[in-house]
């Protein structure tokens, strides 16, 4: 596609339940990257997939948190058992090589824990 | 250990030139980069600068990086009020498969 899609954009869920945040990345682009963005804090790197392997996952806050890749296309965050301060907008971005160089962000999943 | 550090708030009068400061921590950085991120809104790529080099201009947006103290700055002239916005360096660890490394975030107020 044109650029990258998260979906859904708004998600809203009671404490203790899973939830599934969806990205999709630019055709052909083979790293991708989720962020957390907490409120008034900067960009947390969660997790790498170079194709549908992961190198790097020391992002991830607990092990209530997993991604996966498919297809070195779709990637979902999955974060199980929600809590409160996993509220936070969730940005998935994409780049041909993974030098760092060249990223596109989507626009993110703002997740409200209730 | 990785860090990027940005004060977090400047205002700024209309027309007046703005400074953002930053400092990062991996001296193996190929590319240090600016993002700016409007309310409600994604990250978008404002501009960036290739580790061998003191400054880049573009337009407005003047980026000097002094490697030595490993200390970058975004100067914005003539600042407008489209120009407020919340402004992020960031490092990428290129041997880390390119993970950005980002500050807090400095928020621009700039006032008419």
């Amino acid at each position: 596609g044109a650029g990258v899609s998260q979906s859904p954009s708004n998600k809203v869920t009671e404490k203790g339940k899973d939830v599934e945040l969806r990205c999709d990345p630019i055709s052909g682009h083979t790293a991708l990257y989720w962020y957390r963005q907490s409120l008034g804090q900067g960009l947390e790197f969660l997790i790498y997939f170079q194709g549908n392997s992961a190198p790097d996952k020391s992002g991830l806050p607990s092990d209530r948190f997993s991604a996966e890749r498919t297809g070195g296309s779709v990637s979902t965050l999955t974060i199980q058992r929600t809590q409160q301060e996993d509220s936070a907008v969730y940005l998935c971005a994409s780049s041909f090589t993974g030098s760092g160089y060249g990223y596109t962000f989507g626009s993110g999943t703002r997740l409200t824990v209730v | 250990g990785e860090d990027v550090e940005q004060s977090l708030f400047l205002s700024v009068r209309e027309g007046d030139s703005s400074v953002i400061n930053c400092t990062y921590t991996d001296s193996s950085s190929t590319y240090l980069y600016w993002y700016k991120q409007e309310p409600g809104a994604g990250l978008q790529l404002l501009t960036y600068i290739f580790s061998n080099m003191d400054m880049k201009q573009d337009q407005r947006l003047t980026v000097l990086l002094n490697k030595k103290d490993k200390h970058l700055s975004l100067r914005i002239a003539d600042t407008q009020t489209g120009d407020s916005a919340i402004y992020f360096c960031a490092e990428s660890m290129d041997n880390q498969g390119g993970k950005l490394i980002f500050g807090q975030g400095t928020e621009l107020s700039v006032k008419p």
